[in-house]
């Protein structure tokens, strides 16, 4: 079993429909988490972070349980642009700080 | 916010070249960053941690005569993949974290498409 799973999709959803994804974690020393995009041929750019509060950024919700170990991500009215790869990221310190990406689950919004 | 600049963006090279790639943090100090390879439609793939003035950190079944990785300063640390191979033809990208900052998010370079012909 991987140490952060994710569902790899694909999602295929119409242009302003709502889209969640979900992530677990497995490691309860797990600190930090995050969520990340990366489009075809390009780089990891970081959409937000995560916290047990929730946290909202426009059009996209984030929320942890740490209790379950599970993060998700919201988005809300998806546009052709939200088409991606989004990273489901989790920072632990166990001998170290060490970054655990989650495979990651494809999006695309169709017209 | 934090940037981080990789250069080249893109190489193509000979069987047998050596290729230098460069990671630099523009607006913080990074103790620490990280490369990483990713082959089409596969996930990131931790290669090595580079630590300022020590020694880097490589995963297992990374060969680390291989991929040589300098860390002289903590706003630069290089990736030498060395007597490159078309095996070793991968999209190469760098992060680095803000210093001493380990709960804080990675931030990647453009990344290096790299071609071995």
């Amino acid at each position: 079993r991987k140490e952060v799973e994710q569902d790899p999709g694909p999602f295929n959803v119409p242009e302003g429909a709502t889209v969640a994804f979900n992530c677990t974690y497995s490691n309860s020393a797990s600190q930090s988490f995050f969520w990340y995009r990366q489009d075809c041929r390009k780089e990891p750019k970081l959409l937000m972070s995560v916290y047990s509060s929730g946290n909202e950024d426009g059009r996209f919700t984030a929320q942890l349980n740490r209790a379950s170990q599970y993060i998700s991500l919201l988005i809300r009215d998806s546009k052709l642009s939200d088409s991606a790869t989004y990273l489901c990221v989790v920072n632990r310190n166990t001998g170290g700080f060490k970054t655990i990406f989650g495979a990651g689950t494809r999006l695309f919004v169709k017209a | 916010g934090a940037v981080v600049s990789q250069h080249p963006s893109w190489v193509i090279c000979k069987s047998g070249t050596s290729v230098k790639i460069e990671c630099r943090s523009l607006d913080f100090q990074a103790t620490t960053m990280f490369w990483y390879r990713q082959f089409p439609k596969q996930s990131l793939m931790l290669m090595a941690t580079s630590n300022e003035g020590s020694k880097a950190t490589y995963e297992q079944g990374v060969e680390k005569d291989k991929f040589l990785i300098n860390h002289a300063s903590l706003t630069l640390s290089t990736l030498t993949v060395t007597s490159a191979h078309p095996e070793d033809s991968s999209f190469y990208i760098c992060s680095a974290r803000a210093a001493r900052q380990g709960s804080q998010p990675q931030h990647f370079g453009d990344g290096t498409r790299l071609s071995i012909l």
